[in-house]
């Protein structure tokens, strides 16, 4: 399969604990996209990379959570002293960017997050 | 926050009929988008809409855009049991794709 893969796929954790997820985008894709969806409600945009720098961060993404892309390559998200309103699906996209096109964003099966 | 809404936001069909989704958003736009998600699943993309464009058709979907009403339809036509998921419009505010602005979804049941 060469789609966008996230793991794991499910997590289940106390308040107060850190949790980390990972992406892997398309092989090539030079933007990752992290969006974060709640129950009933569409994905919201969280942070995005070209290649391993992060240009842009939505002021959903408090100091608690960090993502990077070290390499270019696949994404980690992470989140530190999770609280219960941090339980959402966490969903990975990719795209390959041509500045004078669209870029379809790709997206993964997501990570589904639940803080007890 | 939500760009824009979707209506209604659940709807519920017999096998064979069409569905009509509508999406409103506020800004302006280069593209609008629409997504299906089966449920606890990711995104799967439909189709693309340029602000330029009025209709546009890929099989049995049919998407229009009114730039001066801020709104989009999705019309699925002879619906399918295999139809059923929440359906979403997306929009992007520029050709780079940034980042994509979600509504809220219209959840679609299609009974056989």
């Amino acid at each position: 399969d060469t789609g966008v893969s996230q793991d794991p796929r499910h997590k289940i954790t106390k308040r107060g604990q850190n949790v980390t997820f990972r992406c892997d985008p398309i092989s090539e894709h030079n933007r990752l996209y992290w969006y974060r969806q709640t129950l009933g409600q569409g994905p919201e945009f969280l942070t995005y990379f070209q290649n391993e720098a992060q240009l842009e961060k939505s002021r959903l993404l408090s100091d608690r959570f960090s993502a990077e892309r070290p390499k270019g390559s696949f994404s980690t998200l992470e989140i530190q002293r999770t609280e219960q309103g941090d339980s959402a699906m966490y969903l990975c996209a990719s795209s390959f960017h041509l500045a004078s096109s669209y870029n379809e964003q790709f997206f993964g099966p997501g990570t589904r997050l639940t803080v007890l | 926050s939500q760009q824009g809404e979707e209506d209604p936001q659940a709807l519920s069909i017999q096998e064979g009929e069409n569905a009509t989704m509508n999406c409103s958003y506020k800004t302006s736009i280069n593209n609008l988008q629409w997504y299906r998600q089966n449920s606890g699943r990711g995104l799967v993309h439909l189709i693309l809409i340029r602000s330029n464009e009025r209709e546009k058709h890929s099989g049995r979907l049919r998407v229009t855009l009114d730039t001066s009403k801020k709104s989009s339809s999705l019309l699925i036509t002879a619906s399918r049991a295999a139809d059923t998921a929440s359906y979403f419009c997306a929009t992007a505010a520029n050709n780079a794709g940034n980042m994509l602005t979600f509504g809220g979804g219209t959840r679609l049941m299609v009974k056989p």
